[in-house]
């Protein structure tokens, strides 16, 4: 089946820099890419949805310069906190579809849990 | 927007009972509702879904049922096991005619299955 190759899983950083986190799909173009962050004991909240190549669409109140996704191929998305702070830390999560070709299924990642110190 | 709410937040049931988690939709429009199993720190699990042209659908021990006047979807899991405890979302997506519409999460239901 579909697989979506989230890294790092575990990721700890300073105040003030920036963490990037990659979503590659293995056997499937991912013409779609959603990301989610998912506070402890909340539900997922989606951020933005990325479609390959184009520029990603923001949810509101999230801040589209601070939390920077590039989709520039069908099999990598990248997330990039800039400037983090410890209101950052989180569960950051991502989903891709493929579209027709897997069902319209929706294959996430195995997340990623972000600390800011 | 989609607005989906889920019900209850919590559930304790004994080995054996039959757990039931109900939510709601806003968007008549959304026609694809799939069911999430999450383990603490790991990634959704789809156990279930159903397509809005369909008002039930079941997979062993795991059932869905759809009302699309009244917008709300149900899970049913019967017999419980111990391994069933974990927390339970409910979503919704405009997504089964394709495109990459966005899922909207339910809030969430802890399920705990007791010995």
């Amino acid at each position: 089946g579909a697989v979506v190759s989230q890294h790092p899983s575990r990721v700890i950083c300073k105040s003030g820099t920036s963490v990037k986190i990659e979503c590659r799909s293995l056997d499937f173009q991912a013409t779609t890419m959603f990301w989610y962050r998912q506070f402890p004991k909340q539900s997922l909240m989606l951020m933005a949805t990325s479609n390959e190549g184009s520029k990603a669409t923001y949810e509101q109140g999230v801040e589209k310069d601070k939390f920077l996704i590039n989709h520039a191929s069908l099999t990598l998305s990248t997330l990039t906190v800039t400037s983090a702070h410890p209101e950052d830390s989180s569960f950051y999560i991502c989903s891709a579809r493929g579209g027709t070709a897997v069902g319209y299924g929706y294959t996430f990642g195995s997340g990623t849990r972000l600390t800011v110190v | 927007g989609e607005n989906v709410e889920q019900h209850p937040s919590t559930l304790s049931v004994q080995e054996g009972d039959s757990a039931v988690i109900k939510c709601t939709y806003s968007d008549s429009a959304s026609n694809y509702f799939p069911w999430y199993k999450q383990e603490l720190g790991k990634r959704p699990q789809l156990i279930i879904d159903i397509r809005s042209n369909v008002g039930e659908k079941k997979d062993q021990r795991i059932a869905v049922t759809l009302n699309k006047t009244a917008k709300h979807f149900s899970l049913h899991i019967t017999e419980t096991q111990p391994e069933d405890s974990a927390v339970y979302f409910c979503a919704a997506s405009k997504g089964f005619t394709g495109g990459g519409n966005k899922l909207t999460f339910g809030t969430g239901t802890q399920l705990k299955v007791e010995l």
